[in-house]
This record gives structure tokens, C-alpha cells and sequence, in this order.
């Protein structure tokens, strides 16, 4: 069994302040986790993937994340916010069960960028 | 190189009828799957396919089902819709089906049950 937990459902932000979207997992196997972004009537495009090399993560546009085992989190993060970052954002673990993917997404931090 | 296009893009339907979307992957893409999006469920899973076989399944009633043909292009039918059934459907393309492998989504196709 295997769950996500974004602790966040809305974190608003001004530009050029850091960014911090956070998300808690448990997976009975060793866990590959993501960020996906959605923006509005879009499908959701991967961010970033860690799949057990390095712990740190670098991601398109800026983006971050950081797999700490003892923590059990996945934290996405951004030095400087920019306006096209507003979307929401989901965390997506997925582990291989008897050769079939399961997959589970988190329910989703809205970011919002004031100006 | 194409992305995953999910056609129609829009769709309205009454109570207890049925519906079929469509969805081709990337080329070279041989897993498909499929998630309903929805303001209060989230995002959640319905199913995968993988060289035209239903490689695994989310939680969701019979009526929901899918399939997949040679060219890897996939369809969903839900029948006997229902209100709850007004969604974000998804479509998510990948080379072959790993868990660490990044997914490919569509655009969607938004479902209104009238």
C-alpha cells in the first residue's frame, strides 16, 4: 500500500520569493517519486523524478526537490517564483507490485503567485 | 514528435447514456493509462494498458472499461453515466509501463453529465 500527502492545498507567494510545496509519502516498496505541474485546461507536464540515485533533484524551470528517507518527504522548492509558476502542482509516487506500476497522486497544492 | 492527443477535447452527455474517448499515445508509446480528475476525488487511476492488455486496474465500477489497440491507440467507454461521472478524464503515454518512467499526458477530454 502506498500513500501521498500534500500538506498544503494552496500556498500563495509573492514574485522573486522562494517557493516551498511540500509532500509526505509511504510505500511498502522502495517508492519512484515525481512533481507534475497542471496549469489551467492543461494535462500535467513532469517537473522532476527521483528514482533512488541522487537524493537532491533538479527539475525544469528552477524547480528543486530533495528525497529524505528519514523523513519520508519530497519537498519541491524554488529560490525565486516567477508569475508562469501559478498552476497546481502534484506529488505522484509509484512502485512496481507483482510487475504492475501503481501509481498515486497526491490531491494537488495550488501555487499562487502575487505580483 | 507528437504528444498524446485526446480527442474530443469537450464532450456533453445526459444520465444513463454512454460515451467512448479516445486516446493515441506518443509514437512508440506501448502503455496507456487512464485517470479521472474531479475538484473533490482529485486525481485518481482507472486503469493501464499495456500491448493491448489491461495491465492493472483502479477502484472503479464495471462501467467504466477500456481498450487498446495495435497501434497502441486506446478507448474508454463509460456506460449508464452517471452525475459523478462529470470529469477531467486523462490520458497518460509512456515507453513501457516501469514505475520510474515519466508519464506523457494529454490534454483531456472534460465530461459534463447533464
Amino acid at each position: 500500500a502506498q500513500s501521498v500527502t500534500q500538506l498544503d492545498s494552496h500556498v500563495s507567494v509573492s514574485e522573486g520569493t522562494p517557493v516551498l510545496l511540500r509532500c509526505n509519502y509511504s510505500s511498502s516498496y522502495s517508492p519512484s517519486l515525481f512533481w507534475y505541474v497542471q496549469h489551467p485546461n492543461k494535462g500535467l507536464q513532469l517537473l522532476l523524478k527521483y528514482t533512488s540515485a541522487a537524493t537532491l533533484v533538479k527539475g525544469i524551470n528552477g524547480f528543486e526537490a530533495e528525497f529524505k528517507k528519514s523523513e519520508t518527504s519530497f519537498h519541491l522548492t524554488k529560490p525565486s517564483a516567477h508569475m508562469s509558476d501559478a498552476a497546481e502542482y502534484f506529488c505522484v509516487v509509484t512502485t512496481l507490485d507483482t510487475g504492475r506500476r501503481a501509481l498515486t497522486f497526491g490531491s494537488g497544492t495550488r501555487l499562487q503567485v502575487q505580483p | 514528435k507528437a504528444g498524446v492527443t485526446q480527442t474530443p477535447r469537450y464532450l456533453i452527455k445526459t444520465r444513463g447514456q454512454q460515451v467512448t474517448l479516445s486516446c493515441s499515445p506518443i509514437s512508440g508509446h506501448r502503455s496507456v493509462s487512464w485517470y479521472q480528475q474531479t475538484p473533490g476525488q482529485g486525481l485518481q487511476f482507472l486503469f493501464e494498458y499495456f500491448s493491448e492488455t489491461q495491465r492493472n486496474k483502479g477502484n472503479f465500477p464495471g462501467r467504466f472499461s477500456g481498450r487498446q489497440f495495435s497501434n497502441s491507440r486506446s478507448e474508454m467507454n463509460v456506460s449508464t453515466l452517471e452525475l459523478g461521472d462529470s470529469a477531467l478524464y486523462l490520458c497518460a503515454s509512456s515507453s513501457t509501463g516501469t514505475d520510474n518512467e515519466k508519464l506523457f499526458f494529454g490534454s483531456g477530454t472534460q465530461l459534463s453529465v447533464l
